[in-house]
């Protein structure tokens, strides 16, 4: 069974900093592209970046280009959300999510149970 | 950036009953295209994929159909676990989500 889960929410000041963790476990982590996915409270879904299996590619969405950087250790299964210069905007529930292929192109068939991070002085 | 808009935002039904969500595109996103049920507290559930797809587990009462531009989501015979919110993504060009239905009880 896929589990994601989600670590290093809380609170932080505006202008600060946080990492998230993402462990991974019941599949072969290495070979799937990883993304975090955030929903502010009470709001939809955001996509916010991607990276690699290999964790040689990644890509980020507008609003946190330049101040989010995503990171992954293969070797220990786990993915990384390095966030940076961090706005109140910025607040919401962070999910991480598992890349599926299915024809081409792909969705997020697994999710983490999501951790919270509050920007706010 | 794919712009999608859902339909209706909050829709009443009755258990038992039948729902009909919408989803469109701002451009063709083929059938590369995703629903999500989410129940508060919790993280989204993928129900369908590639448009008309049920995802591993998902009772046959969902179904899903369209291309292009113009998606639906049918869910027949509402169940008390059904009352969610369902959010359409494409994932054609990046990816990009619905505001989201929310399915309530009449």
């Amino acid at each position: 069974e896929v589990q994601l889960v989600e670590s290093g929410g809380g609170l932080v000041q505006p202008g600060g900093s946080l990492r998230l963790s993402c462990a991974a476990s019941g599949f072969t982590f290495s070979s799937y592209d990883m993304n975090w996915v955030r929903q502010a409270p009470g709001k939809g879904l955001e996509w916010v970046s991607v990276i690699g299996d290999s964790g040689g590619s990644t890509y980020y969405a507008d609003s946190v280009k330049g101040r989010f950087t995503v990171a992954r250790d293969n070797s220990k299964n786990t993915l990384f959300l390095q966030m940076n210069t961090l706005r109140a905007e910025d607040t919401a529930v962070y999910y991480c999510a598992k890349g599926q292929r299915y024809s081409g192109t792909y969705t997020f068939d697994s999710w983490g149970q999501g951790t919270l991070v509050t920007v706010s002085s | 950036e794919i712009v999608m808009t859902q339909s209706p935002a909050s829709l009443s039904v009755s258990p038992g009953g039948g729902a009909t969500l919408s989803c469109r595109a701002s451009q063709s996103v083929s059938s590369n295209l995703a629903w999500f049920q989410q129940k508060p507290g919790q993280a989204p559930r993928l129900l369908i994929y590639g448009a008309s797809t049920r995802a591993t587990g998902i009772p046959a009462r969902f179904s899903g159909s369209g291309s292009g531009t113009e998606f639906t989501l049918t869910i027949s015979s509402l169940q008390s676990e059904d009352f969610a919110v369902y959010y359409c993504q494409q994932y054609n060009s990046w990816w990009t989500f619905g505001q989201g239905t929310k399915v309530e009880i009449k």
